[in-house]
């Protein structure tokens, strides 16, 4: 059983240039997250979506877009990169509600020049 | 505003004991998790506490004080594997979560 996967691994990205980061997850969980950390920051919550089907915006939504076609995958797409989107992307998996544990893909270290 | 307070650096030395504290003020209180993270790697579950008081797993107790807004994570007998960070997060009333960013533990031999 893989968890939660996500590619590529790295990243060099020209600005103004469109970019999908990939995270599948293999768990069965309804409740998947976005997040990008930067450092001296905490986790920021980019976009979630708590069942296939829906999303919601979290606290950074701004540049990013999702979907969420069926249960095991939720893109995250750059729609035209800038160099403040340089940041290393964790995606998260979780059965969802309360109390629910987040597993975390190996993450993304993307760098917008 | 939403706000998680952590030190951000700590050195401890091997064997020895270290207490991380983490102080919050949010929209709503669902719980609160510690999260170990090793350099270069994903975060990874260490505890979660709902209820006031000490939670203990193993080498590792977390502790809560709702009414102070107020977590700690204690590591007993320091092993330099312990060397990560300790992300603090609390759950808030809409059930998302609110990380602190984190302190760097630093182990010594």
């Amino acid at each position: 059983i893989a968890g939660i996967t996500q590619a590529p691994t790295s990243q060099i990205l020209a600005a103004g240039r469109r970019m999908t980061l990939r995270c599948t997850q293999d768990m069965r969980h309804n409740a998947m997250y976005w997040y990008r950390q930067d450092l001296g920051l905490g986790l920021r919550l980019i976009h979630y979506s708590n069942t296939a089907g829906t999303t919601g915006k979290g606290e950074v939504p701004d540049g990013y877009s999702v979907s969420r076609a069926n249960t095991d995958d939720f893109p995250l797409t750059l729609a035209s990169a800038v160099p403040s989107q340089t940041s290393v992307y964790f995606c998260a998996s979780s059965d969802g509600g309360q109390a629910d544990t987040q597993y975390f893909g190996p993450g993304t270290r993307l760098t917008v020049l | 505003g939403q706000n998680i307070d952590q030190p951000t650096e700590m050195t401890a030395t091997e064997g020895a004991i270290v207490q991380i504290n983490c102080t919050y003020q949010t929209s709503g209180f669902n719980g609160l998790f510690w999260y170990q993270q090793h350099a270069g790697e994903a975060p990874t579950f260490l505890s979660y506490n709902v209820l006031d008081g000490l939670e203990e797993k193993g080498r590792f107790s977390s502790f809560l004080s709702r009414s102070k807004g107020y977590s700690y994570l204690l590591l007993k007998e320091l092993q330099m594997k312990d060397s990560a960070s300790y992300l603090c997060a609390v759950e808030d009333s809409n059930y998302q979560l609110i990380w602190g960013a984190g302190t760097k533990l630093i182990i010594k031999p």
